[in-house]
């Protein structure tokens, strides 16, 4: 079966260091979103791309947050400089062509990030 | 926003006995759909349900809409132990544009073997 691919699977860092996730969507799928989950706050869209546009961010803060699609086959979170408030699970998710929200999503199976 | 709210927040069950979950919204929907997520893994799409149908049924999963009243409940039948996870609703825009799904907090489900 085809599926979203996240790297890596688990990262712990210091406070103050560079942090880049990956995320490999499935191969066709055009859109493709970042969610971050925490107990607190649950499962929250920071960002997401059709045809590796951004076509909304505003989840995301922007001051220490990017998000990018150098090319079809990766997406990318960086966080610079990382906090431990960004410590959570960050999902990439991918879908096929069509209108957003009327096509199923497919999750990854999340980076845990812990900040130290 | 157009966020579900799913309830109960926890459920605990037996094996074999039926689960049932619900979902409000508050805007117009397109779609509405269900999701599964086990523990330390990534949500999984389980069904969609378009505005115009009522029900829908997907081996052991039942899903009723009312547009009326802005709901749908998710009914496990016949549940197993596998069953244990978590269950979100993500309702799908009418005027969906760019818009994308979002995830209320979603029912935690513990089956009992």
């Amino acid at each position: 079966d085809a599926r979203v691919t996240q790297t890596p699977r688990h990262k712990v860092t210091e406070m103050g260091q560079e942090v880049t996730m990956r995320c490999q969507p499935i191969l066709g799928h055009n859109t493709v979103f970042w969610y971050r989950q925490t107990m607190m706050q649950g499962l929250e869209l920071l960002a997401y791309f059709r045809n590796r546009a951004p076509l909304d961010d505003s989840g995301m803060p922007k001051d220490r947050f990017s998000a990018e699609m150098p090319d079809a086959t990766l997406a990318t979170l960086k966080i610079q400089p990382s906090e431990p408030r960004d410590s959570a699970v960050y999902f990439c998710a991918s879908g096929p062509g069509g209108t957003n929200s009327n096509q199923p999503q497919h999750f990854g199976d999340g980076t845990r990030l812990s900040i130290l | 926003s157009q966020q579900g709210e799913e309830d109960p927040q926890a459920l605990s069950i037996q094996e074999g006995e039926n689960a049932t979950m619900n979902c409000s919204y508050k805007t117009s929907i397109n779609n509405l759909q269900w999701y599964r997520q086990n523990s330390g893994r990534g949500l999984v799409h389980l069904i969609l349900i378009r505005s115009n149908e009522r029900e829908k049924h997907s081996g052991r999963l039942r899903v009723t809409l009312d547009t009326s009243k802005k709901s749908s409940s998710l009914l496990i039948t016949a549940s197993r132990a596998a069953d244990t996870a978590s269950y979100f609703c993500a309702p799908g825009g009418a005027n969906t544009g760019r818009r994308a799904l979002t995830f209320g907090s979603g029912t935690r489900l513990q089956v009992q073997p």
